[in-house]
């Protein structure tokens, strides 16, 4: 069974473009999670998708950043315009079910480097 | 300061050495998740609790509700072992949000 796969893995864009972000989880799981660390942070959550649905975006730093699920299936996260303080690791996580007895899995995460 | 927080941030051992890394807790949790993540490898999971203690393999992670904290040990350790460890709370309720420590970079010496 194939794991959480992020695309790209790295990702170097100049200060006001557009970067997208996308994520697929394991197959089946209904539960989507975005994370970020930017550097030398601690891993910060962003939101929660259940199915195509947002359950929880309380994490989203700014208007900046937009999260679909379209079908429920595949997320991406896009952020427009991109500023230097976007720089970081963004992780991706799904889970069959909600809940603290959940284990998440996560992706290998996409390194965003904003010049 | 954080909600979560863990000591020490840098952790060097021998081979063979008892390891423990510390993680304390100001909010109040369902469960503390630790989780592993390898030099250039993904986040994986090693223990969810929310009371007493868990073990796996050479791995052993305790809690203290009273005293929200935690704590993750390694037996025997290995150079293998060397990775970041990261303890993190999950919130519960209606909020499935995970809130991480900082991470402890854990490398064991031959």
């Amino acid at each position: 069974e194939a794991g959480v796969t992020q695309f790209p893995s790295h990702s170097v864009i100049e200060k006001g473009q557009t970067v997208t972000l996308r994520c697929d989880p394991i197959s089946g799981h209904d539960n989507l999670y975005w994370y970020r660390r930017v550097m030398g942070k601690e891993i910060k959550f962003l939101l929660h998708f259940v199915k195509e649905s947002k359950q929880d975006e309380s994490g989203m730093p700014n208007n900046r950043f937009l999260a679909e699920r379209t079908g429920g299936t595949y997320s991406t996260l896009k952020v427009q315009p991109a500023e230097l303080e976007d720089s970081g690791v963004y992780f991706c996580a799904s889970s069959q079910e909600p809940g603290p007895w959940e284990t998440q899995y996560f992706g290998p995460g996409t390194r965003l480097l904003v010049l | 300061k954080n909600e979560v927080e863990q000591s020490p941030q840098n952790l060097t051992a021998q081979e063979g050495e008892f390891i423990t890394i510390n993680c304390s807790y100001s909010v109040g949790i369902s469960a503390l998740h630790w989780l592993q993540q390898h030099p250039g490898g993904g986040i994986v999971s090693l223990f969810m609790l929310s009371s007493g203690k868990k073990k796996h393999g050479r791995l052993i992670a305790t809690i203290n509700i009273q005293e929200k904290h935690s704590s993750l040990h390694i037996t025997a350790s290995h150079p293998r072992d060397s990775a970041v460890y990261i303890c993190a709370a999950h919130l519960g309720g209606a909020t499935n949000k995970l809130i991480f420590g900082t991470g402890t970079l854990l490398a064991v010496q031959p």
